[in-house]
């Protein structure tokens, strides 16, 4: 079973500048999140998706941050413009459902570096 | 609002001493209670969980978790540490079936050979 993908690994970019994060979830996972994990601290939600709804993105900064998951598969994370706090790894997660008696299956992420 | 304490951000053990790891959760209903390990470079993966089943919750790579509600304790243990067991390692807790997972900081595991 494939797990969860995530393009790119790394991104280096200059603070105001774009970027963006893709994500594929196991297949026939309903569920998906995307986390912000700084360095030192644990993961922290950033947005929850059921299908092609958001459940939850209640700590997504929208002034900047934004995210879409229009087929209720693939999922997109986009930054714009970034800051220099925003460098962390960005994981991406999923499950069969929100009933979290089941697993989250999480990607390798995605480390971004804001200079 | 859910969360859980991680005490030591760092734990160092010596190749086959026992592992301990500990976490409080602050929940105002009865909780489900993870713990996930994550190795370098990579993402985390479930290592137990606690459901309101057994409070003795076994998991994977011998590691076991005790869910104590008079002490809101949920610490991590492994009789002997292996070298392959560095890694990080954290608490997480969900107030209900629904409700995304909140992570502590984290603990970093070193094992000393």
């Amino acid at each position: 079973e494939a797990g969860v993908a995530q393009s790119p690994r790394y991104k280096i970019i200059e603070k105001r500048q774009s970027v963006a994060f893709w994500c594929n979830p196991i297949s026939g996972h309903a569920t998906l999140y995307w986390y912000q994990q700084i360095l030192g601290q644990g993961p922290k939600l950033l947005i929850q998706f059921q299908n092609n709804g958001v459940v939850d993105d209640s700590q997504l900064p929208k002034d900047r941050f934004s995210a879409e998951r229009l087929k209720g598969v693939d999922s997109t994370l986009k930054i714009q413009p970034a800051k220099l706090e925003d460098s962390a790894v960005y994981l991406c997660a999923s499950s069969l459902s929100r009933a979290l008696t089941g697993e989250l299956f999480f990607g390798e992420g995605s480390r971004l570096t804001v200079l | 609002a859910q969360s859980v304490t991680q005490l030591g951000s760092h734990v160092s053990v010596s190749e086959g001493a026992l592992v301990l790891l500990r976490c409080n959760y602050s929940s105002s209903v009865p909780p489900y209670l993870f713990w996930y390990v994550q190795y370098p470079n990579q993402g985390l993966q479930l290592l137990l969980k606690y459901t309101s089943a057994a409070t003795l919750v076994k998991g994977i790579n011998g590691f076991e978790a005790e869910f104590k509600k008079s002490e809101t304790s949920f610490h991590l243990t492994k009789p002997s540490a292996h070298m392959s067991d560095a890694a990080e390692y954290f608490c997480a807790v969900s107030r209900s079936g629904n409700t995304p997972l909140v992570f502590g900081k984290g603990t970093r595991l070193s094992v000393i050979a």
